[in-house]
C-alpha cells in the first residue's frame, strides 16, 4: 500500500528564488489538499483539488503561489519570488470521496520543509 | 468560522501513566466531523480517528480512547498506560465545508513527551 509521497523532503533556497514541490496522492484518491504548517502551529489549509479542478483557494495563497494537478494525478505547488515568511512545512493530503458520506478522511504525506534564507 | 483550541501546549509524563489531551471546538454547523492526528518527529500526520457530530458514543481502540461531548463542545483523547512510542505532537481538527468537500481546521497541537 503506497501512501501519499512528497518530493523533495527538504528544500533550502535563497530569497527571491522560485521553488516547486510535488505531491503524489494515494492512487485512486480523487481529492488532493495542500496545507502549510509553521513552527509550533497546526496545519493551515491552502488549496483543494477535486480531480484536476482547483475548487478552493485560501486567502493565505498569495499570487506568488500557484498549484496544479494535471490529469487529476500528482500535484505541484510553486512559490515564486520566495520570501523568508514562506519558510514552513508544506503538507499534502489526499482523500477519496465516498458515496453516502458528506466528508472523508484525509491522509497526509511526510511534507516538504522549506527554508528561505 | 470554525475554531479548535488545544489549551495544553506540552505535557510530560512517565511511562505507564494515563494521559488526557483536551480539545475544545467552536462551530455553528449542525453537521460536522472531528479528527485526531498524531505527528511524530518524522513530520507525517498520522490519522487516528474520525467522529461525526451525530455520534456521541465514546470510542476505544487498544490503549486509546476518545470522549466526545457535544454539550461542552469537547473531544478529548486519553492514552492509557502510555509508552515512549506515544511521544509526538497530537492535533485535534474540525471539518469546515468547502465546495463539495471539507477542509480541516486544526488546533495548535499538544506536544506529548513520555519519559522512560
Amino acid at each position: 500500500d503506497t501512501g501519499v509521497s512528497q518530493d523533495p523532503r527538504h528544500k533550502i533556497t535563497k530569497r527571491g528564488q522560485n521553488v516547486t514541490f510535488r505531491c503524489d496522492p494515494i492512487s485512486e484518491h480523487n481529492r488532493l489538499y495542500w496545507y502549510r504548517q509553521t513552527l509550533g502551529q497546526g496545519p493551515e489549509f491552502l488549496t483543494y483539488f477535486q480531480n484536476e479542478a482547483q475548487l478552493e483557494k485560501s486567502r493565505l495563497l498569495s499570487d506568488r503561489f500557484s498549484a496544479e494537478r494535471p490529469k487529476g494525478s500528482f500535484s505541484t505547488l510553486e512559490i515564486q519570488r520566495t520570501e523568508q515568511g514562506d519558510s514552513a512545512m508544506y503538507l499534502c493530503a489526499s482523500s477519496q470521496r465516498l458515496s453516502g458520506y458528506s466528508t472523508d478522511t484525509q491522509y497526509f504525506g511526510p511534507g516538504t520543509r522549506l527554508t528561505v534564507l | 468560522a470554525q475554531k479548535v483550541t488545544q489549551a495544553q501546549t506540552e505535557i510530560s509524563v512517565v511511562e505507564k501513566e494515563d494521559v488526557t489531551l483536551d480539545c475544545v471546538y467552536e462551530t455553528r454547523d449542525t453537521t460536522y466531523y472531528l479528527f485526531w492526528y498524531k505527528q511524530p518527529p518524522s513530520g507525517e500526520l498520522v490519522f487516528l480517528i474520525r467522529r461525526n457530530s451525530f455520534d456521541e458514543q465514546n470510542e476505544i481502540s487498544g490503549r486509546y480512547s476518545w470522549n466526545f461531548q457535544k454539550s461542552t463542545s469537547s473531544f478529548n483523547f486519553t492514552i492509557t498506560a502510555s509508552q515512549v512510542v506515544d511521544s509526538a505532537v497530537y492535533f485535534c481538527a474540525l471539518s469546515e465545508p468547502l465546495q463539495g468537500a471539507q477542509k480541516l481546521v486544526f488546533g495548535q497541537g499538544t506536544r506529548l513527551t513520555i519519559n522512560p
